[in-house]
């Protein structure tokens, strides 16, 4: 069963549009934590965001905020003014206690922001 | 701090050969995490190191295996390559820092199988 579930395939905005990108999880653990990863086309995955599950406190880091909602399984991420630098594909992803440093992955969500 | 780095970067072989994969943690890293990312299947987790000892395995075939050494560095073997093998692997770098941990990935090893 798929763990995370990131229903938007592809986004396309218009420069300085907010653009928001969903996230849900399922599992039974009640400790885990949740990730969000940056995939520009060099490939690399860069690190965005770490939340466990005990910390639902929202998030705001620059343009970047995060939503953390257990009660839906839901870690929503929203970038204000988006510029053509954000294009890329963003990927959520699950930690849960029992399985070490383990990722499951989200299929991602290919962003594009365009002037 | 140096970051996570993979060798070879790019990396062209023929159906059933065998290939070896490198990656370096970043220093004080003990963990070591290997992820295989494809169009069809996207990013998935194959195994984790920590400290030699594999602690975690995904659900691939036994052709893909990894060891980890005791300077934390790891290598992920594949043997008779098939075509579906061709991806961008990636390695991760993770330590537990306080109640937290941070985890990091290396810029990719691009196979391709021909």
């Amino acid at each position: 069963a798929q763990k995370v579930t990131q229903a938007q395939t592809e986004i396309s905005v218009v420069e300085k549009e907010d653009v928001t990108l969903d996230c849900v999880y399922e599992t039974r653990d009640t400790t885990y934590y949740l990730f969000w990863y940056k995939q520009p086309p060099s490939g690399e995955l860069v690190f965005l965001i770490r939340r466990n599950s005990f910390d639902e406190q929202n998030e705001i880091s620059g343009r970047y905020s995060w939503n953390f909602q257990k009660s839906t399984s839901s870690f929503n991420f929203t970038i204000t003014a988006s510029q053509v630098v954000d294009s890329a594909v963003y990927f959520c992803a699950l930690s849960e206690a029992d399985s070490g440093y383990a990722l499951n992955f989200g299929k991602g969500t290919s962003l594009l922001v365009t002037p | 701090k140096a970051g996570v780095t993979q060798t070879p970067r790019y990396l062209i072989k023929t159906r059933g050969q065998q290939v070896t994969l490198s990656c370096s943690p970043i220093s004080g890293h003990r963990s070591v995490s290997w992820y295989q990312q494809t169009p069809g299947q996207g990013l998935q987790f194959l195994f984790e190191y920590f400290s030699e000892t594999q602690r975690n395995k995904g659900n691939f075939p036994g052709r893909f295996s990894g060891r980890q050494f005791s300077n934390s560095r790891s290598e992920m073997n594949v043997s008779t390559l098939e075509l579906g093998d061709s991806a961008l692997y990636l390695c991760a770098s993770s330590e537990l820092q306080g109640t937290s941990w941070e985890q990091y990935f290396g810029p990719g090893t691009r196979l391709t199988v021909t």
